[in-house]
């Protein structure tokens, strides 16, 4: 399967700034992927980054909060905007060649507010 | 609405003593239940897809096995190499690729 890198690995934030965060695949794909996970609860899809187009929302998040860009079929960046101690969490990002298909993740990003 | 509620949340076991993680789902229509695996510090890890009623997979000393409205996954006779928490995920039909996740089951094997 893909090989997935996502940088940086791990960050500590001041309150109100911005992180991109960056997912880099080693073969192209079809679907990319955002997903959060905050302590203690479960993975929760942010949105579907979109090859050339604008990235599609779950609900409950929002561009301006989290703008994703995917300039090709291979990477993508999820920017978490003006941060506050409540985006404290693990960014996730994952892969599948197909929607119906298994999705492979990253190691995902381990992010902390202060 | 869809949900996934896994059990127990903790399990600790000795090495060599089987037992079964259990995962409740309710979606609108299942297209896909899918296991993960997942180490502190990592990604989750693909295990299994199971697509319909009745179907089972297995790898090792893992088998993941689906019902209408549950599935579980079966440890047999684990080592200490499969401490880990295991993740279920249900996809539903009409899905994007939505993904949704339960809390999963952190399982510990002592020697």
């Amino acid at each position: 399967s893909a090989v997935i890198s996502q940088k940086p690995s791990r960050d500590i934030c001041q309150r109100g700034t911005s992180l991109t965060i960056q997912c880099q695949v080693d073969s192209q794909v079809t679907m990319m992927f955002w997903y959060r996970q905050q302590p203690g609860q479960s993975l929760t899809l942010i949105a579907t980054a979109n090859q050339g187009s604008e990235a599609t929302y779950e609900s409950g998040f929002v561009i301006d909060k989290f703008p994703i860009s995917r300039p090709n079929l291979t990477f993508s960046t999820l920017t978490v905007s003006n941060m506050s101690p409540e985006d404290s969490s693990i960014y996730l990002c994952s892969v599948a060649d197909r929607f119906d298909q298994p999705q492979h993740f990253g190691d995902g990003t381990r992010l902390s507010i202060l | 609405e869809d949900q996934v509620t896994q059990s127990p949340e903790a399990l600790r076991l000795q090495e060599g003593e089987s037992s079964s993680l259990n995962c409740s789902y309710t979606v609108s229509g299942l297209r896909g239940l899918f296991w993960y695996r997942q180490d502190p510090g990592k990604g989750p890890e693909f295990l299994f897809t199971l697509y319909s009623a009745g179907e089972e997979k297995e790898k090792e000393r893992l088998k993941a096995t689906l019902t209408k409205k549950e599935s579980f996954l079966h440890i047999t006779a684990p080592k200490p190499e499969d401490s880990a928490t295991y993740l279920c995920a249900v996809q539903a039909r009409g899905s994007q690729g939505n993904l949704i996740f339960g809390k999963g089951t952190k399982l510990s094997v002592k020697p």
